[in-house]
């Protein structure tokens, strides 16, 4: 019972830098997400795709791109990372649009721009 | 646009009190809504959710009933346990602007529970 996979779970980068947080899941859903969560923020939407081949922007998508490589896939790349990015990245997925479906999420990628 | 209002943390509550956690909405026609649990260093899980009016949703000891004519959705527990110190999450899924499902949600009350 896998559900939705993100890879690293922690990550320190020097500001300027590149990385991608990867995200899978295994349960054939069509939709995901991707949202960063800050301190006394909530959760803000940064991209997501409601089915393989789109991608949309949400809430905040400045300073980061997103590929949604096939069904089970959504990467979430920051070209040249700042201070500001740093917060707890969370990957979700749905099974579809419809109204009455949950997202199930990760457990979280701890990203820290020095 | 469509928006969820929780009550501001955190509660603070002793073992086995009554808990309530208000959660209440704006949106167009009827979305669906649901209740997020967060445990420390850990993602969101579904706690439970209600997709009509006077629907009940419920989980672990915990219940929250879809009323349209208060739009309200607030979660309850009888007897709180320390193991249900957590961040709760209110949501509501309905069409955006772009007729999109998305999920907007509620800013998370943290609640602790003492022994």
């Amino acid at each position: 019972n896998a559900g939705v996979t993100q890879t690293p779970k922690f990550q320190v980068l020097k500001t300027g830098q590149s990385m991608t947080l990867q995200c899978a899941q295994d349960m054939n859903h069509n939709s995901m997400y991707w949202y960063r969560q800050d301190p006394g923020m909530g959760l803000r939407l940064i991209y997501y795709s409601a089915s393989e081949g789109t991608t949309d922007k949400g809430e905040v998508p400045n300073g980061y791109n997103v590929s949604r490589l096939n069904k089970r896939e959504f990467s979430l790349r920051l070209e040249s990372a700042a201070p500001s990015q740093t917060s707890v990245y969370f990957c979700a997925s749905r099974r579809g649009q419809a109204s009455n479906q949950p997202q199930h999420f990760g457990d979280g990628t701890r990203l820290s721009i020095l | 646009g469509n928006s969820v209002t929780q009550m501001e943390g955190p509660v603070t509550l002793s073992e086995e009190a009554f808990l309530t956690i208000n959660c209440t909405y704006t949106a167009t026609g009827y979305p669906s809504l649901f209740w997020y649990v967060q445990y420390p260093g850990e993602g969101l899980q579904l706690l439970l959710k209600a997709t009509k009016a006077d629907d009940k949703g419920s989980n672990k000891g915990f219940e929250a009933t879809y009323r349209k004519e208060t739009t309200s959705f607030h979660l309850e527990k009888g007897s709180v346990q320390v193991s249900d110190s957590a961040v709760y999450f209110c949501a509501l899924s309905g069409p955006g602007e772009d007729s999109n499902y998305q999920l907007i949600w509620g800013a998370g009350t943290k609640l602790i529970i003492k022994p």
